[in-house]
């Protein structure tokens, strides 16, 4: 079964460092997501992305973060200068389409601690 | 903006029935969606909601009224491994998908 593929699964890194969170979504998806938990806490919308721009982003993603298609299979979040807060389990999600009924897929998480 | 909320906790025995409610205030409604989540793991899809009424799917249904703002998930004879969070979610008028805080949910014996 196809499946969204994440990497790392654990990044500890220290405060002000930047990370590269990758992603390969199930290969025929053509809408791409990032969705941030934080222990405890709600999963929370960040990005979605299609056709190689931002579809929408929320109040969380600042500049501080940015997304790519580098090449036809990977999906990356890069947070430039990571702060306390931002230690979290980020999940990469896609989907085939947007429109009636369908399943976004979720990655197993890559969990971020910041130090 | 969207505002969507679940009872925290819940607490039911196997080989009952639980229900959990969702209501939602949103931007735009293209779909009610039901996730499953055990601790450390990704969410999982159970269920679609985008008219009004039940949809029923083996132990599992979901029911939605969306001129009231409220969903419910439903399980039927529970068992210990249904031990998760359950998370109500909305699609909203930008087709992206927004989660409530979750409901813990603990089967006991």
């Amino acid at each position: 079964e196809p499946e969204v593929t994440q990497t790392p699964s654990h990044q500890v890194t220290q405060m002000g460092q930047e990370v590269i969170l990758r992603c390969v979504p199930i290969s025929n998806h053509l809408y791409f997501y990032w969705y941030r938990q934080i222990l405890g806490q709600k999963v929370e919308f960040l990005v979605s992305f299609y056709n190689n721009e931002i579809s929408e982003k929320s109040e969380i993603f600042d500049d501080q973060f940015s997304v790519e298609r580098p090449d036809g299979s990977n999906f990356t979040l890069k947070i430039r200068s990571t702060k306390l807060e931002d230690s979290a389990m980020y999940f990469c999600a896609s989907s085939l389409r947007t429109s009636g009924m369908w399943e976004l897929f979720f990655g197993e998480g890559s969990r971020l601690t910041v130090l | 903006g969207q505002n969507i909320d679940q009872p925290t906790e819940m607490t039911a025995t196997e080989g009952a029935i639980v229900q959990i409610n969702c209501t939602y205030q949103t931007s735009g409604f293209n779909g009610l969606f039901w996730y499953q989540q055990h601790a450390g793991e990704a969410p999982t899809f159970l269920s679609y909601n985008v008219l009004d009424g039940l949809e029923e799917k083996g132990r599992f249904s979901s029911f939605l009224s969306r001129s009231k703002g409220y969903s419910y998930l439903l399980l039927k004879e529970l068992q210990m491994k249904d031990s998760a969070s359950y998370l109500c979610a909305v699609k909203n008028g930008a087709n992206n998908l927004f989660f409530g805080t979750g409901t813990r949910l603990t089967v006991i014996p």
